[in-house]
């Protein structure tokens, strides 16, 4: 079956850096995205990865191995508005998007 | 411009009643997509399509039922309630001209079926 594996929460301190990882297994591979997703709102992309390597973008980047079946996210400076969920979902074989239950970050001043 | 609405904002629906969920965007995207979110999973395709006139299953359709007479609309249909399916549904959709096809949603549509 096709799976999506991130951390459920993570804490992170005002101004730090925090890494969400991603694990993968799924029928195909057509790309990785990351979405925030505040609570009670709809999800809004983040970052795409369909080639192994980093992207960056601002104060977040994030990292693909494909031969590994791993992304992470980094988010550097962490601000109290960051505290959202990131859900990481992967296209596979069909062009459909598999998603995670995503990872749910708390911010602390 | 407003991307993707979405109407009811939340609605408490009787069990065995029949509910359609509207979903309108302006981007002149050519798909357009039916999810569910349920605490501690992941989204949950329901129904998709990828272009005006053609419709296709995702991993949960079961119960509901879409159409997509022009580029614009994608209606999704309940056609009789059950609790299970109590959850918020997000419409998105992505321009399939090709490469990254990021999906854009919707603000969600809260149901309660009691």
């Amino acid at each position: 079956g096709q799976n999506i594996d991130q951390p459920t929460e993570m804490t992170a301190t005002e101004g730090a850096i925090v890494q969400i990882n991603c694990t993968y297994q799924t029928s195909g591979f057509n790309g990785l995205f990351w979405y925030q997703q505040h609570a009670g709102e709809a999800p809004t992309f983040l970052s795409y990865n369909v080639l192994d390597g980093l992207e960056e973008k601002g104060r977040f980047s994030s990292f693909l191995s494909r031969s590994k079946g791993y992304s992470y996210l980094l988010l550097k400076e962490l601000q109290m508005k960051d505290s959202a969920s990131y859900l990481c979902a992967v296209r596979d074989s069909n062009y459909q998007l598999i998603w995670g239950a995503g990872t749910k970050l708390i911010i602390k001043p | 411009i407003a991307g993707i609405t979405q109407a009811p904002t939340s609605q408490i629906l009787a069990a065995g009643r029949r509910m359609t969920l509207r979903c309108t965007q302006d981007m002149r995207h050519n798909a357009m997509y039916w999810y569910r979110q349920d605490l501690g999973l992941g989204l949950r395709l329901i129904h998709y399509s990828n272009t005006a006139g053609t419709t296709g299953k995702g991993e949960v359709p079961d119960g509901y039922s879409v159409s997509r007479a022009n580029t614009d609309d994608f209606p999704l249909t309940l056609a009789s309630a059950v609790p299970s399916q109590t959850s918020v549904y997000f419409c998105a959709s992505s321009d399939r001209a090709g490469g990254q096809e990021t999906q854009y949603f919707g603000p969600g549509t809260r149901l309660l079926v009691l």
